[in-house]
């Protein structure tokens, strides 16, 4: 079965950057998008970016641009997803989901709480 | 400030009918398709609906979807008490993003 696992939860300072990978599994991994959203306490989804792991090409939002970074290794099928210059705002859970181009289908990861604190 | 337009809340009782509207523009739900998702506290969110109306496998038939213009809808009918639960709507945006709305938390009185 279709199984995407995130790594574990982090703690980062302000200013640092975290880097959460992604593992996909129980199908073919160059066929779909790998698409980021994360979710700030007690708030809804932001769309983060998604990348194509077949050639590499990432699509990134325009309020992220800049700090975040989608890269995969299709030798381990994992996907890493890098923030860089977190504020506490950057504070929520960090999900992948597997989907096509414009959208995320029903697999998602469990999520990756990450905390910004000094 | 999401750019699809969801109410915040909607509730209903068991066995009756909610309806959730998700308002958007040319640029996204006018020209693009739209999903739903389904998110309980704690939890990843779960794909209810896709290209505005079709269900994936396991989604129960009391669910549907609907898109007209640069709306859509989404509706419960036979609420039952497991549905509580947050439900967010997406579409592809001409400005190269998915675009969500932003939620609307869903009531079982």
């Amino acid at each position: 079965q279709v199984q995407l696992v995130q790594s574990g939860a982090e703690v980062k300072k302000p200013g640092a950057s975290v880097r959460v990978s992604c593992k996909a599994s129980g199908y073919t991994f160059t066929h779909y998008f790998i698409h980021w959203v994360r979710q700030a306490p007690g708030q809804g989804l932001e769309w983060m970016g998604m990348v194509n792991p077949s050639s590499g090409s990432t699509t990134y939002t325009q309020k992220l641009q800049g700090r975040v970074t989608l890269t995969r290794d299709t030798s381990t099928t994992t996907v890493y997803m890098e923030l860089i210059g977190l504020t506490f705002d950057d504070t929520g859970v960090y999900y992948c989901a597997r989907g096509t181009y414009g959208a995320a289908d029903e697999n998602w990861g469990l999520g990756t709480l990450v905390t910004v604190s000094s | 400030q999401s750019v699809l337009t969801q109410p915040p809340s909607a509730s209903a009782t068991p066995g009756q009918s909610v309806t959730i509207s998700c308002s958007g523009s040319s640029s996204n739900i006018g020209s693009e398709t739209v999903s739903w998702y389904q998110q309980f506290p704690g939890t990843a969110p779960k794909l209810l609906m896709y290209n505005n109306n079709q269900r994936p496998s396991g989604v129960p038939d009391r669910f549907s979807g609907s898109k007209s213009g640069t709306s859509a809808s989404l509706a419960i009918t036979g609420l039952q008490s497991e549905d509580e639960a947050s439900y967010y709507c997406a579409s592809w945006d001409a400005t190269l993003n998915v675009v969500f709305g932003g939620g609307t938390k869903v009531t079982v009185l």
